[in-house]
């Protein structure tokens, strides 16, 4: 059983577009979030949803718009796609929204590629 | 850890010798410190913790060392093998932030 599973694997769009990456959690953990690693591998947090309430949302255009229908999933929605989005996104999950309980489990990631 | 230019710092051991993967981390309000390995293609995987109050943790073959004093951390792999080859990344959090920030990765690169 994977405990955070991410689809799709990759994603390849062109600009403009709108996509989303959906995410899903099997550990009953309350606490979920979204990053991203660019080309250089830095990892930089984007959002963190504790029990389907927005706790953390940095500086990430709006166009980025994420979504937790439950507390074991949550969902990234990104409209007008540029070239810029173009990384990879994880989806991690922590026991609680201090993350020091074992840290954050991470999913296999989104590869997306806007052309 | 800030970035060290464009390219990830790497570490290139023989198979079967000890590594030692060093990060400096930012916020001296940290209490708590995660390294995490991430495998080609693969998220970022849990390998050992530890919390301010302690300076040193082991687990199997991986031994981390915290240095409050000038925000040092570094995690040493004994008898290094070629599955160990991956980037590692630390990341600390507490103090006022309940996110998990990320330093820069490591290439660990195992040469047999």
């Amino acid at each position: 059983d994977t405990a955070v599973s991410q689809t799709p694997k990759y994603l390849v769009t062109q600009m403009g577009n709108d996509k989303s990456i959906k995410c899903e959690q099997n550990l009953g953990h309350d606490t979920m979030y979204w990053y991203k690693q660019d080309s250089k591998k830095f990892l930089k947090i984007m959002f963190s949803y504790n029990n389907k309430e927005l706790i953390i949302n940095e500086t990430v255009p709006n166009r980025f718009s994420p979504k937790s229908p439950d507390k074991a999933h949550l969902n990234l929605h990104i409209n007008s796609l540029e070239l810029g989005d173009s990384a990879v996104y994880f989806c991690a999950s922590s026991q609680d929204h201090l993350g020091q309980l074992g840290g954050y489990t991470f999913g296999s990631g989104t590869r997306l590629t806007v052309v | 850890g800030e970035s060290v230019g464009l390219h990830l710092p790497t570490l290139s051991v023989q198979e079967g010798d000890n590594s030692i993967i060093n990060c400096a981390y930012s916020n001296s309000a940290s209490d708590y410190f995660i390294w995490y390995k991430q495998e080609s293609g693969k998220g970022p995987q849990f390998i050992i913790d530890i919390r301010s109050n302690m300076d040193k943790r082991q687990g199997q073959r991986v031994t981390v060392l915290l240095n409050k004093t000038v925000k040092h951390l570094s995690l040493q792999i004994a008898a290094t093998q070629p599955g160990d080859s991956a980037v590692y990344f630390c990341a600390e959090t507490g103090g006022a932030t309940n996110k998990l920030i990320f330093g820069t990765g490591t290439l660990l690169a195992v040469q047999p």
